[in-house]
């Protein structure tokens, strides 16, 4: 079956340390999206990818840092300088297009930094 | 600043009754409005994707319409079943952004037996 894997489910860290989250896809899509959900927020895109090797900042990707080095893989970074790391992340992905095209979710990793 | 609001927040809803929420979203620079149902546990699925003004789609017992010059849309279950029990997420997407989605906080829809 095609789908997207986060891994790992949850990650527990220590303030200052960075920490990396893996999404792998195997739906050949060209787009990539990682999102952070807060309690009563909707989804805030932190970096998306169109391309192998290409990558965008979304509104909050300070603190944050991804890789495109594989169309199957956008793993995303949570660095120290991310002053409220905590957490749950989606990452998503979807065919190459403007906007018509529905997202196909991981079923995300909850982040907790203490 | 963009924003999309949802409407309730949350919702009891008796099974075997019919209910529908709100999204509203800016009725201009309107490039597409997308559903998603997320269920406890899973991952956002996609329900629809909605393009043109007066647009009506369906899947089963939900259905969903769009008004883009007055900027909402309606979501509607027919008949609930607990198996509907999600949080019922919109996002809207400009027509001068590249990929990017604004995101509604959801409406939590609990069905009662």
């Amino acid at each position: 079956d095609g789908g997207i894997t986060q891994s790992p489910k949850y990650l527990f860290r220590k303030e200052g340390q960075n920490v990396t989250l893996s999404c792998e896809q195997n739906l050949n899509h060209d787009a990539m999206y990682w999102y952070r959900q807060d309690p009563g927020q909707g989804l805030r895109l932190i970096y998306y990818s169109q391309i192998v090797n290409d990558f965008q900042k979304g509104d909050i990707a300070e603190g944050y840092s991804v890789s495109r080095e594989k169309k199957e893989s956008f793993p995303l970074t949570v660095t120290s300088a991310q002053k409220n790391p905590t957490a749950f992340y989606l990452c998503a992905s979807s065919i190459m297009g403007r906007g018509n095209s529905p997202l196909h979710f991981g079923n995300g990793t909850r982040l907790t930094v203490t | 600043i963009l924003n999309v609001e949802q409407s309730p927040q949350s919702l009891h809803v008796q099974e075997g009754d019919s209910t529908n929420f709100t999204c509203s979203f800016p009725s201009s620079n309107f490039y597409a409005l997308h559903w998603y149902r997320w269920e406890t546990a899973k991952s956002p699925e996609a329900l629809f994707v909605m393009t043109l003004n007066g647009d009506e789609k369906k899947k089963g017992r939900i259905s969903a319409t769009l008004n883009t010059k007055e900027g909402y849309s309606y979501l509607y279950i027919k008949g609930s079943q607990p198996e509907d029990s999600a949080t019922y997420l919109c996002a809207f997407h400009p027509m001068d952004s590249n990929y990017q989605l604004i995101w509604g906080a959801g409406t939590k829809l609990i069905i009662k037996p």
